[in-house]
């Protein structure tokens, strides 16, 4: 049972560059999370999808799109890249309701990306 | 709206020490109350969770927090650290209505000496 998978791991990307950042659940849960991870600012939210069909922006969403490709899989994607989104990604996912205490969130392990 | 503050950037014990990492909240309804843990290159991992009944709440790891309405807190606190423990610990609230999204605080390295 893998959880939550994120690919690539680290990715290096040049100013204006685009690229997808892949995540993948094997729980069956309905609801997937896109967070960004800077020091000192903890866990902000990008976009979030609460079931299959369905997605919304989060705390932070310029300069990113997403796709909720199937119930499995929601990917993150930057059109151009700029500097200020040098961070570490993860994708979560959780059952019903959204985070609920009942089903709380489950993490991949990350996503580091620089842009130069 | 939800919002979570967490004193202290860094907190450092020694082996055998009383832990305690401090999270204060803001909510406008009732919260949910989480703490994370992240262990170095990893994903965060549920520690434990309030959301009704019992205010004293015992989770993985010997851990426990205590949620305090009149105080709004909900400091993680664990009688004897081990070096194991050594991680970054987030505290988080959600809504308790409605679709519910995490909004985390800003993180507390726990560092522990032998």
């Amino acid at each position: 049972n893998a959880g939550v998978t994120q690919t690539p791991k680290f990715q290096v990307l040049k100013t204006g560059q685009s690229m997808t950042l892949q995540c993948a659940q094997d729980m069956n849960h309905n609801s997937m999370y896109w967070y960004r991870q800077d020091p000192g600012m903890g866990l902000r939210l990008i976009y979030y999808s609460a079931s299959e069909g369905t997605t919304d922006k989060g705390e932070v969403p310029n300069g990113y799109n997403v796709s909720r490709l199937n119930k499995r899989e929601f990917s993150l994607r930057l059109e151009s890249a700029a500097p200020s989104q040098t961070s570490v990604y993860f994708c979560a996912s959780s059952g019903p309701g959204g985070s609920t205490g009942n089903s709380p969130l489950h993490f991949g392990n990350g996503t580091r990306l620089t842009v130069t | 709206a939800q919002s979570v503050t967490q004193l202290g950037s860094h907190v450092s014990v020694s082996e055998g020490a009383l832990v305690l990492l401090r999270c204060n909240y803001s909510s406008s309804v009732p919260p949910y109350l989480f703490w994370y843990v992240q262990y170095p290159n990893q994903g965060l991992q549920l520690l434990l969770k309030y959301t009704t009944g019992a205010t004293l709440v015992k989770g993985i790891n010997g851990f426990e927090a205590e949620f305090k309405k009149s105080e709004t807190s909900f400091h993680l606190t664990k009688p004897s650290a081990h070096m194991s423990d050594a991680a970054e610990y987030f505290c988080a609230v959600s809504r308790n209505t409605g679709f519910q999204k995490l909004v985390f605080g800003t993180g507390t390295r726990l560092l522990v000496s032998p």
